[in-house]
């Protein structure tokens, strides 16, 4: 069975700064990788994805992602990060099977953005 | 366009009172999810549909059921809630076409159980 460790529970990060969160996953073939943020109060929206093709991905609001498949990773980056970024991330990996579109979660990354 | 929404906001309930969660769709999508949040642990898989009245087992089952009668509405029941079901709620739904899409959720039930 698939799933995703997501080492930081907690990371502070000043406004301006860049910031890295780590993904490592478990998957014995392929994956399709997401990434989601979720703001306080609020549910999940995505941020990006990763099906194949080129490693470095980007999404929305000034993300973006790399897939490294011989460290099994898919770290988060932002090169400069707004007081807005602060919230909880999830990694994800995704199984696509004839039961449907399944997401396995990791435990989620909160960012503190500090002025 | 509302996308995913989620009927009730917040829901405080006693041991052993049912209840039921609504989640509607207006993507025209197949597949729809139900997960649970809880601190630390992500979220977690509760039952999910791939389509208009078939139901599934996800990782967390026990303790609930679902029904999919129309396609763009999935009901998560609780027939005997207990304090381990605190938590908060997500509806998801997905495409069925090609590949993965990803899933777009609803804005979350907070659940109580005392």
């Amino acid at each position: 069975a698939q799933s995703v460790t997501q080492p930081d529970i907690h990371i502070t990060v000043s406004e301006g700064a860049s910031l890295e969160l780590r993904c490592n996953y478990s998957y014995g073939a392929t994956p399709y990788l997401f990434w989601y943020v979720q703001s306080p109060g609020q549910g999940l929206q995505l941020l990006l994805k990763y099906f194949s093709g080129d490693t470095l991905v980007q999404g929305i609001k000034g993300f973006e992602a790399e897939f490294k498949r011989s460290q099994s990773s898919f770290n988060l980056r932002k090169p400069s990060v707004h007081w807005s970024d602060a919230a909880e991330y999830f990694c994800a990996v995704g199984l696509l099977t004839g039961a449907g579109n399944k997401l396995t979660f990791g435990g989620g990354t909160r960012v503190l953005v500090k002025p | 366009n509302a996308g995913v929404t989620q009927t009730p906001k917040f829901r405080v309930l006693k041991t052993g009172q049912s209840m039921t969660l609504l989640c509607a769709q207006d993507m025209n999508h197949e597949y729809m999810y139900w997960y649970r949040q809880d601190p630390g642990m992500g979220l977690r898989l509760i039952h999910y549909s791939v389509g208009e009245g078939t139901t599934a087992k996800g990782e967390v089952p026990d303790g609930y059921n679902v029904s999919r009668l129309k396609k763009q509405n999935f009901l998560l029941g609780l027939e005997s809630a207990a304090p381990s079901q605190t938590s908060v709620y997500f509806c998801a739904s997905s495409s069925n076409r090609g590949t993965l899409f990803g899933q777009y959720f609803g804005p979350g039930t907070r659940l109580t159980v005392t």
